[in-house]
């Protein structure tokens, strides 16, 4: 099973609105809408920002919002800041004999 | 406070044996499927195992029949027994938490196993 493609860094200045797309197939992003996306800082576990494709958990900030277009998901962070600089990932289920559950490729966020 | 906290990494020759723990606290350990995820020194991560809350497990094509997860609700703990370790298998393992949405909500600092002669 491959991991989901992601762009390997992406960067904005402060205040600006960056998008981190995450391809797979019509096996698993095209055809499950539990996509989930994590933030990890250096040395930390990573952080549930998206579930369901688009729905934030109690306590992530609304600069934080998914959506999914075919076999694409996408996170949008509006108003850049310094503490967003991290790595950003998406999952989803997947259930093959290889693996149940897939993650994005990472992408490094740089704020400017 | 829920938490999950990880511990049993360690420096192990290949072919050697090593056994995770993850205490969790805070929530209903029992009610929740859990999860074992890896992240090699400078990857990404990559799920590995879980165990549901009614015992079933699963485990990814690379680790089946060498990893063994495992649960013991009483003391509200999960573990993860890896034998004949493989250099491929060194990596930081968290323990996550999962939701009924496949999302993880809840995750461990990680443990580090390191494989080398």
């Amino acid at each position: 099973q491959s991991a989901l493609t992601q762009p390997a860094s992406v960067s904005g200045f402060s205040g600006q609105s960056i998008t981190i797309s995450c391809t797979g197939t019509s096996s698993d992003v095209g055809s499950y809408n539990f996509v989930s996306w994590y933030q990890q800082h250096p040395g930390k576990g990573p952080k549930l920002l998206i579930y369901e494709t688009r729905t934030r958990p109690s306590g992530v900030s609304n600069r934080f919002s998914g959506s999914k277009s075919g076999n694409t998901a996408s996170l949008t962070i509006s108003g850049l800041q310094a503490e967003d600089e991290a790595d950003y990932y998406c999952c989803t289920f997947v259930g093959s004999d290889a693996s149940h559950f897939v993650f994005g490729t990472a992408t490094r966020v740089t704020v400017l | 406070e829920m938490q999950l906290a990880e511990s049993g990494g360690g420096l192990v020759q290949p072919g050697g044996s090593l056994r995770l723990s993850c205490a969790a606290s805070g929530f209903m350990f029992r009610d929740y499927d859990m999860h074992w995820v890896r992240q090699g020194a400078g990857k990404g991560l990559e799920w590995v195992s879980s165990i549901g809350a009614a015992g079933d497990t699963f485990y990814a094509g690379s680790v089946r029949g060498r990893f063994t997860v495992s649960r013991e609700n009483a003391n509200n703990s999960l573990y993860l027994q890896m034998n004949s370790l493989q250099v491929g298998d060194a990596a930081v393992y968290f323990c996550a938490r999962i939701t009924r949405s496949d999302a993880y909500d809840l995750w461990g600092q990680g443990t580090m196993v390191s494989v080398s002669s």
